[in-house]
């Protein structure tokens, strides 16, 4: 199993600034997931964070909007950047694969 | 075509009902499935995994068809409790999908 810290739990954000969200795992772990869940709606994959390379972005996300930094094997952070009302959302880390997926806390934003 | 799709919903059941979750994938090449349940503004947490031969977890039940592509999930004597969204979870390789989640709330 692995236990995730993510960090803010929530904020709320003027539009037009950043918002760059952590997370940190108590195990070192290859691959690191980013998901977005809009109210009413499933998790959305945002990408793919692997050590040591740049983030794979799923169709719909760019890394000008969604830049993520995976500096080692246990941490990452995902940055919502230029933000909007429409960005208002709970982001997700988790890791995982074949057997299971962890997820942290997730944090809950609102843009104003 | 959604990689994962499951029934709309929401299901209102009254406790005691037994009720039951269907989901489909389209990637032939998955090979691990999942119940996921999320509660309201928590994260996901796991539920049960989901085996070719069908497995049975107390009051829960996964079935598998792979030439379908199809998942299932029923609930027997449906508790209180037990309201909350259902997801199906595919790995096709290393990535995690979702499906789009089903709402169930058990009325007393």
């Amino acid at each position: 199993s692995a236990v995730i810290s993510q960090k803010p739990s929530r904020d709320i954000c003027q539009r037009g600034t950043s918002l760059t969200i952590q997370c940190q795992v108590d195990s070192q772990v290859t691959m690191m997931f980013w998901y977005r869940q809009q109210p009413g709606q499933s998790l959305t994959l945002i990408a793919t964070a692997n050590q040591g390379s740049e983030a794979t972005y799923e169709s719909g996300f760019v890394i000008d909007k969604f830049p993520i930094s995976r500096p080692n094997l246990t941490f990452s952070t995902l940055t919502v950047s230029n933000m909007s009302p429409e960005d208002s959302s709970i982001y997700l880390c988790s890791v995982g694969g074949q057997l299971e997926a962890f997820f942290g806390q997730g944090t809950r934003l609102t843009v104003v | 075509r959604k990689e994962v799709e499951q029934d709309p919903g929401p299901f209102n059941v009254p406790e005691g009902a037994t009720v039951a979750f269907n989901c489909t994938y389209s990637n032939s090449a998955s090979q691990s499935f999942f119940w996921y349940r999320q509660d309201c503004r928590k994260e996901p947490k796991l539920l049960m995994s989901v085996y070719s031969s069908g497995n049975e977890d107390g009051r829960f039940t996964a079935q598998l068809n792979r030439a379908s592509q199809y998942i299932s999930l029923l609930i027997r004597d449906s508790k209180l409790s037990d309201s909350a969204t259902y997801l199906c979870v595919v790995i096709p390789y290393d990535k995690v999908i979702f499906g789009p989640g089903t709402s169930l709330s058990v009325i007393p």
